[in-house]
């Protein structure tokens, strides 16, 4: 597609149920990363996959999350046993691979009642 | 602490000039970044610098950076109602992640 494409746009969900957010990133980007936006804070970066390199996994908040990217395109943040912390923007971003200028998504906006 | 700290908010008069600064912290940052994020919106990459640079110009945008003091800045010059956003300025890290700054919101003020 034209640009990185998140969905849902917006999610509500209870305290305690599982969330998947989706990214589709642009087509022949191998680099992408989700990143998360929480009220009044800057971007707070959760994970990074490159090509078909181990993720980078050293900024998942704890073991609830969880993502993947599947044939190398589209990735699915998992999020178990929502909190109402977790509330916040989830962005993903892509970029090609050695390239560091990164296209962002729209975001997903999750909100945990 | 912080990687990239930002100062919180700005209000400026539509046609004068805004400058944002940021500081970060990480000399071996290859590429600094400004991102521009509408209210409702995605990140939208404004424009970025090489570090072996200290100027980039690209019409309306100046980038400044002072590598000594690790000190990044934008100035908007002719500011209109359209550039009233939170602008983020973000450092590379390793793995190409980006380090960001809290944001400064600039509200510009018809």
């Amino acid at each position: 597609g034209a640009g990185v494409s998140q969905s849902p746009s917006n999610k509500v969900t209870e305290k305690g149920k599982d969330v998947e957010l989706r990214c589709d990133p642009i087509s022949g980007h191998t680099a992408l990363y989700w990143y998360r936006q929480s009220l009044g804070q800057g971007l707070e970066f959760l994970i990074y996959f490159q090509g078909n390199s181990a993720p980078d996994k050293s900024g998942l908040p704890s073991d609830r999350f969880s993502a993947e990217r599947t044939g190398g395109s589209v990735s699915t943040l998992t999020i178990q046993r929502t909190q109402q912390e977790d509330s916040a923007v989830y962005l993903c971003a892509s970029s090609l691979a050695r390239q560091r200028q990164a296209f962002f998504g729209q975001g997903t906006r999750l909100t945990v009642v | 602490g912080e990687d990239v700290e930002q100062s919180l908010f700005l209000s400026v008069r539509e046609g004068d000039s805004s400058v944002i600064n940021c500081t970060y912290t990480d000399s071996s940052s290859t590429y600094l970044y400004w991102y521009k994020q509408e209210p409702g919106a995605g990140l939208q990459l404004l424009t970025y610098i090489f570090s072996n640079m200290d100027m980039k110009q690209d019409q309306r945008l100046t980038v400044l950076l002072n590598k000594k003091d690790k000190h990044l800045s934008l100035r908007i010059a002719d500011t209109q109602t359209g550039d009233s956003a939170i602008y983020f300025c973000a450092e590379s890290k390793e793995n190409n992640r980006l380090a960001f700054g809290k944001g400064n919101q600039v509200v510009v003020i018809p």
